[in-house]
């Protein structure tokens, strides 16, 4: 257990529609990343935020968009979902700084499928 | 830019013994990363390198060049439970917005064999 917790593990939903993603990061971490992971693919940075202000993006959608809150969990929103949005979110966590730890560590994911 | 190259594939006997190659390209370094992931599942830290040479864990060692931009990932005595995809990662330089980035290869498929 990495103590990085994501909510829902599962969703499916249909074409269109609007998902929020939640993820609780490590006790004491102020980082969190969003990653996502199609099927057969790499992990593709999305964004990150420290303390609650984005602080790099990646290769992240105009239609998604994450936030992280004042108690340091994060909810990456993703809207007018397509079919090629099915895919695994991956948050991660990691202590904050110039002189951080060594890792940064993941959540279990949330399979998102969109039908 | 940061770049990452590993091959995309690999297969080994259980027993024997595999490395994983990573090249990478990028304008600043803080240290490079292997993880293991299981198909569905989240990558779990095997190794850490951020000075040049070899780190052993066990069963698993990662080498570190930093001015070939190379590492590997050694596994010794491979079990089946080892088959899974290996990922290097880099951290690239502390920015001006007070964090750090980490960047992943594609990852290597490794499927151990009876």
């Amino acid at each position: 257990d990495s103590g990085v917790t994501q909510t829902p593990k599962h969703l499916i939903t249909a074409t269109g529609q609007r998902v929020t993603l939640r993820c609780s990061p490590r006790s004491g971490d102020l980082s969190v990343y969003w990653y996502q992971q199609s099927l057969d693919q790499g992990l593709q940075f999305l964004i990150q935020y420290y303390n609650g202000e984005e602080r790099a993006k990646g290769n992240i959608l105009e239609r998604f968009s994450a936030q992280q809150f004042p108690d340091l969990h994060s909810e990456l929103n993703l809207s007018s979902l397509e079919l090629g949005d099915s895919a695994l979110y991956f948050c991660a966590s990691s202590v904050s700084g110039q002189l951080s730890g060594n890792t940064i560590y993941f959540g279990e994911g949330s399979w998102l499928t969109v039908v | 830019g940061q770049n990452i190259d590993q091959p995309t594939e690999m297969t080994a006997t259980e027993g024997a013994i595999v490395q994983i190659n990573c090249t990478y390209q990028t304008s600043g370094f803080n240290g490079l990363f292997w993880y293991q992931q299981h198909a569905g599942e989240a990558p779990t830290f095997l190794s850490y390198n951020v000075l040049d040479g070899l780190e052993e864990k066990g069963r698993f060692s990662s080498f570190l060049s930093r001015s070939k931009g190379y590492s590997y990932l050694l596994l010794k005595e491979l079990q089946m439970k080892d088959s899974a995809s290996y990922l290097c990662a880099v951290r690239g330089p502390f920015t001006t917005s007070g964090t750090y980035k980490y960047i992943f290869g594609t990852g290597t498929r490794l499927k151990v064999l009876a």
